[in-house]
């Protein structure tokens, strides 16, 4: 396994559009979360899956997000009619029990302007 | 809240200096994270220090923790031009996702 693996690495759009994007974690890890981050920010919580079943969403997620996890594999985050302020970094974590904590490992990204 | 305050936010030094960050936060932890981002790419996972360890240690990188002044910090030593990039510090919330809350980091430049 090489990682956690984020497609597009980057997408522009335009305003209104629907845009999918795609996660594969590392295949041992049960737990995937989805951060956003813009610029100059440190990356702020979406939500998150225990396997198939998504267990938390932040109030940042909005009716025009959404997630899924279908057979608690990949991930797929869509943003439906997007809007100029959804431009940001969305990134992908997927972790494991440490026994002392988590540890979490990221992908590098899909980088979303919205035009 | 859960969020770490990473201080400064920028930081510019020259390669073979030391660099220092800090990071304050306000609720008990169980575990403190450090991670590193290079412009425009990914988080990388650089030490976890758990609440009953002071300082930890991992090739060039130390890390301490005041759990009594609920602070930590990340020394750099000998820093490299390949250092520069953003540092994070991440605070687990307990229990349920145990998600990471992140501060806005400090941007470090090391010149040549």
């Amino acid at each position: 396994d090489t990682g956690v693996s984020q497609n597009p690495r980057h997408k522009i759009t335009k305003r209104g559009q629907n845009v999918t994007f795609r996660c594969d974690p590392i295949s041992e890890h049960n737990r995937l979360y989805w951060y956003r981050q813009t610029l100059g920010q440190g990356p702020e919580f979406l939500t998150y899956f225990q396997n198939e079943a998504q267990l938390e969403k932040s109030r940042l997620l909005s009716d025009r997000f959404s997630a899924e996890r279908p057979k608690g594999s990949f991930s797929t985050l869509e943003i439906q009619r997007t809007e100029q302020g959804d431009s940001a970094m969305y990134l992908c974590a997927s972790s494991w029990n440490l026994g002392i904590g988590r540890g979490y490992t990221f992908g590098s990204g899909t980088r979303l302007t919205v035009v | 809240s859960q969020q770490g305050e990473e201080d400064p936010q920028a930081l510019s030094i020259q390669e073979g200096e030391n660099a220092t960050m800090n990071c304050s936060y306000k609720t008990s932890i169980n575990n403190l994270q450090w991670y590193r981002q290079n412009s425009g790419r990914g988080l990388v996972h650089l030490i976890l220090i758990r609440s009953n360890e002071r300082e930890k240690h991992s090739g060039r990188l130390r890390v301490t923790l005041d759990t009594s002044k609920k602070s930590s910090s990340l020394l750099i030593t000998a820093s490299r031009a390949a250092d520069t990039a953003s540092y994070f510090c991440a605070l687990p919330t307990r229990g349920g996702s145990e998600k990471l809350v992140f501060g806005k980091g400090t941007k470090l430049t090391v010149n040549p």
